[in-house]
């Protein structure tokens, strides 16, 4: 079973910052948060990931609580284009371990 | 990032026949391979991990028998799909791993539909 916990559904408007959060309440000290997401029949995309300290890169921000029980996605400028599943995963550090995918979110950007 | 491609993207098969779907990373060797299985509103269920040169590991609820799995090289891991039928319909995704722990980069699917 997944070991986080997600809205169903969020919605956002073309422009504006879309903010996903994950519950993952049972993280370990040894575990990252990943984000993946699905657009409609394609392969899952990375995002961002993270331990315990903020990270940025050129697709979103990753705000992980100080508890690390939850971390919250950021789309700073939502496209149309980022209407997708996205997908937050708990994974041990190191090696090359099996993502479980629970059902998301589905991020709708309206125009 | 690195590229992962699945060959054929989508394919139409009888029922009682069997299917092969490859799965490449293009630029980086994967020691690891992962195979899912999506159906339509559902999420990701992943079937099996394949380590180049040893057998696969299955998931609970997986026949090895029927999803045959081969990963011979270090950039290419196969599904066989054998005595497909139509409850067999899916989206079966790849993903690599080798590039650093814990990055897997996923192919773009294959559509598979047994009529």
């Amino acid at each position: 079973d997944a070991k986080t916990t997600q809205p169903t559904s969020m919605d956002c408007a073309e422009g504006r910052a879309a903010n996903l959060p994950c519950n993952h309440s049972t993280i370990s000290g040894n575990e990252y948060v990943y984000w993946y997401r699905q657009i409609h029949s394609q392969g899952p995309q990375y995002i961002i990931h993270g331990l315990k300290n903020n990270e940025t890169n050129e697709m979103a921000s990753l705000i992980i609580t100080e508890d690390r029980k939850s971390s919250t996605l950021i789309l700073p400028h939502a496209t149309l284009r980022d209407t997708a599943v996205y997908y937050c995963i708990v994974i041990r550090v190191g090696g090359s371990e099996k993502l479980v995918f629970g059902k998301g979110t589905k991020l709708t950007v309206n125009p | 990032g690195a590229v992962v491609s699945q060959h054929p993207s989508w394919v139409i098969c009888k029922s009682g026949t069997s299917v092969k779907i490859e799965c490449r990373s293009l630029d980086f060797q994967a020691t690891t391979m992962f195979w899912y299985r999506q159906f339509p509103k559902q999420s990701l269920m992943l079937m099996a991990t394949s380590n180049e040169g040893s057998k696969a590991t299955y998931e609970q609820g997986v026949e090895k028998d029927k999803f045959l799995i081969n990963h011979a090289s270090l950039t290419l891991s196969t599904l066989t799909v054998t005595s497909a039928h139509p409850e067999d319909s899916s989206f079966y995704i790849c993903s690599a791993s080798g590039l650093a722990a814990n990055e897997q980069f996923f192919g773009p699917g294959t559509r598979l539909t047994v009529l």
